[in-house]
């Protein structure tokens, strides 16, 4: 079956512009990660929703940052004004419920703020 | 809190030959379970083996094996045989069993030479 999709691959930007990043995650999965990885860093987690609760919202790292996931299936990943430190590769991940569970990863959109 | 910590930042090993790379963590909890990623320069996330932490047995995947010592908190991964395809980043996850994250380490480059 499908994998998770993610929208587009690769974004260029002007600094204080806004971008949105689309995740299709495998159908059924109920939760949903967005992660950041910078160059040569590993995963930073930065938002997560399980079905219909509340999204743990823990790792956003600035109030420019923001994610909905609408009818449980896909996501947005919206950052505010960009600022070249949000260059980086935005992934997106679904799993059949949490935690134990394996997590499949699209395959990435990489940001780049000018 | 939980953390995760790869010390090898690149590692490479001959063609054929086996190469061992080391992940520990940290937590307070019982509960939990290991995961070893791939992501090649197609930067496509794989799964490449899972450990339940209330397994005593060390598991395997094909070519692919984990030394687990829980009381350590050490998981390291084992490619036997290395192939020119095992060429990638290599990263240690960790989740509770009843949590929403994913913590990961900052990855392994792995090349392996012909």
């Amino acid at each position: 079956g499908a994998g998770v999709s993610q929208s587009p691959s690769n974004k260029v930007t002007e600094k204080g512009k806004d971008v949105e990043l689309r995740c299709d995650p495998i159908s059924g999965h109920t939760a949903l990660y967005w992660y950041r990885q910078s160059l040569g860093q590993g995963l930073e987690f930065l938002i997560y929703f399980q079905g219909n609760s509340a999204p743990d919202k823990s790792g956003l790292p600035s109030d420019r940052f923001s994610a909905e996931r609408t009818g449980g299936s896909v996501s947005t990943l919206t950052i505010q004004r960009t600022q070249q430190e949000d260059s980086a590769v935005y992934l997106c991940a679904s799993s059949f419920n949490r935690g134990a569970n394996e997590q499949y990863f699209g395959p990435g959109t990489r940001l780049t703020v000018t | 809190a939980q953390t995760v910590t790869q010390s090898q930042p690149e590692m490479s090993v001959q063609e054929a030959e086996t190469v061992t790379l080391s992940c520990t963590y940290d937590t307070s909890e019982n509960n939990y379970y290991l995961f070893w990623y791939k992501q090649p320069p197609s930067r496509q996330m794989i799964l490449v083996i899972r450990q339940e932490a209330y397994k005593q047995q060390n598991a395997t995947e094909n070519r692919f094996s984990v030394n687990f010592q829980k009381a350590a908190k050490s998981f390291s991964l084992k490619i036997s045989d290395s192939q020119l395809g095992d060429t990638a980043m290599y990263f240690c996850a960790f989740s509770l069993a009843t949590g929403n994250q994913f913590y990961f380490g900052t990855g392994t480059s792995l090349t392996v030479i012909p």
